[in-house]
């Protein structure tokens, strides 16, 4: 039973022009949603959160927004830059009582091109 | 500053047998994380440790998984009578306190192989 959904394996974007990463979740009580970056023989890389009280959150030419009623979040990149290949991963937690666990999605290869 | 590290990065082995996996948090977090992503598969949670509490073992899939903290900082994974379907990456991860919130530093993996 995946929890959280990422429903493009793959993405391509030209340079400059805007990435839109989408996830999707089923179960309602994730309440914290971050979004990991990771290049290949690597670990994931934190790239920014969103609690389910916010609907936007930005950083930098980073943006997510999280739709809770459609149970589905996005990143945005803009512009986009062909250091931004990667793999991008979506992933969720429920409450503050049992730590910080995290459900991931199955990822989105972003690779943006000159 | 020094990043979680894991060892070995590969490791090949034969079904049937017993493998560990270690893993050095970085110093100072108290919370630790274990997943593992197999082939086309996200990242899976396998257990957590928060300081000296008891780990959260939920997301061990068999009995032939176990892990451990020692001093609150090194862990291993261990996984005995490995099956072919054991295969994956191991990633381990440490945050400053099991929290929400709480960024999860993660390892570069170990590339499990079961032949």
């Amino acid at each position: 039973d995946q929890q959280v959904k990422q429903n493009s394996p793959s993405l391509s974007v030209q340079e400059g022009r805007i990435s839109i990463l989408n996830c999707d979740y089923t179960n309602s009580m994730f309440d914290y949603f971050l979004w990991y970056k990771k290049y290949p023989a690597e670990g994931p890389t934190f790239l920014i959160s969103i609690s389910s009280i916010k609907d936007k959150n930005e950083d930098g030419r980073f943006t997510v927004f999280l739709n809770k009623s459609a149970k589905h979040l996005s990143l945005h990149i803009v512009p986009s830059q062909p250091g931004d290949s990667a793999v991008y991963f979506c992933a969720a937690s429920a409450g503050t009582g049992g730590g910080n666990k995290l459900t991931f999605g199955t990822g989105t290869q972003l690779k943006v091109e000159l | 500053g020094a990043g979680v590290s894991q060892s070995p990065s590969n490791k090949v082995t034969e079904k049937g047998k017993d493998v560990e996996l270690r893993c050095d948090p970085i110093s100072g977090h108290t919370a630790l994380y274990w997943y593992r992503q197999s082939l086309g598969q996200g990242l899976e949670f396998l257990i957590y440790f928060q300081g000296n509490s008891a780990p959260d073992k939920s997301g061990l899939p068999s009995d032939r998984f176990s892990a451990e903290r020692t001093g609150g900082s090194v862990s291993t994974l261990t996984i005995q009578r490995t099956q072919q379907e054991d295969s994956a990456v191991y990633l381990c991860a440490s945050s400053r306190a099991g929290t929400l919130y709480n960024e999860q530093f993660f390892g570069p993996g170990t590339r499990l192989t079961v032949l």
